[in-house]
């Protein structure tokens, strides 16, 4: 099984600053035959299902802010949240859609300093 | 828009068989890959298994041997049953629909089963 290890498992940041999360697969993600990283980040409120944000490592889901940004390739891997605001407290997990079974990382939880 | 709702009892009981349905309304269960994932109380996600249309189903070697997952295209519903449950599959169910490369673009809102005596 591929290993997703996130970090931090928290994280503090003041409202407008930027937010980092951090995401490492034991083995590469990048197919080699579609020049992609199968890397998803979810976000997931209290209470509620995970929601899609990124996929493709860096593509947008159709919705999502333009504030939240992904970037990596291979193993390592981030999500960036431009300028904190209220409504994005909450845990935040990476998965790996290449290789079965598909894995999360232990999730990041992001709050409010 | 594609909407997805979890349905089942939410206490098992222990060596018993899970057994959860999941509703997909506002859109067809033709296309696409449809999955479980699930969520033990104030821990991460693990993904189940999937199914597609077709009936074609792929599985976490973790719980392989007790998990089926089938679909009831007619119904525009699939279901998942985890046999021989422990304390260990207490935890938040979830459907999802996945697109072709593996991603949940849309999920239900999750239902707690608990397993006890």
């Amino acid at each position: 099984d591929i290993v997703m290890t996130q970090s931090p498992d928290s994280l503090a940041v003041s409202l407008g600053e930027r937010a980092t999360v951090n995401c490492k697969s034991s083995q590469s993600v990048l197919s080699s035959s579609s020049n992609k990283n199968y890397l998803a980040w979810y976000q997931q409120k209290p209470g509620q299902p995970p929601k899609l944000l990124i996929y493709w490592a860096s593509t947008r889901e159709s919705g999502v802010p333009d504030r939240f940004s992904g970037s990596g390739s291979g193993t390592d891997f981030t999500l960036t949240i431009s300028s904190l605001q209220t409504e994005d407290v909450a845990v935040y997990y990476c998965q790996q859609h290449l290789s079965f079974p598909y894995t999360f990382g232990q999730g990041t939880n992001l709050e409010i300093k | 828009q594609v909407q997805l709702q979890e349905s089942g009892p939410g206490l098992v009981k222990p060596s018993e068989t899970l057994s959860l349905t999941c509703t997909v309304s506002g859109g067809s269960i033709i296309s696409y890959y449809w999955s479980w994932f699930r969520q033990p109380p104030g821990k991460g996600l693990e993904w189940i298994g999937y199914i597609h249309y077709t009936g074609r189903t792929n599985y976490n070697p973790s719980l392989k041997s007790r998990v089926t997952v089938s679909v009831d295209t007619p119904k525009n519903q699939f279901s998942l049953k985890l046999s021989s449950v422990t304390t260990a599959d207490t935890a938040v169910y979830y459907c999802a629909r996945l697109n072709d490369h593996g991603w949940g673009d849309i999920w239900g809102q999750g239902t707690m089963v608990t397993v006890s005596s």
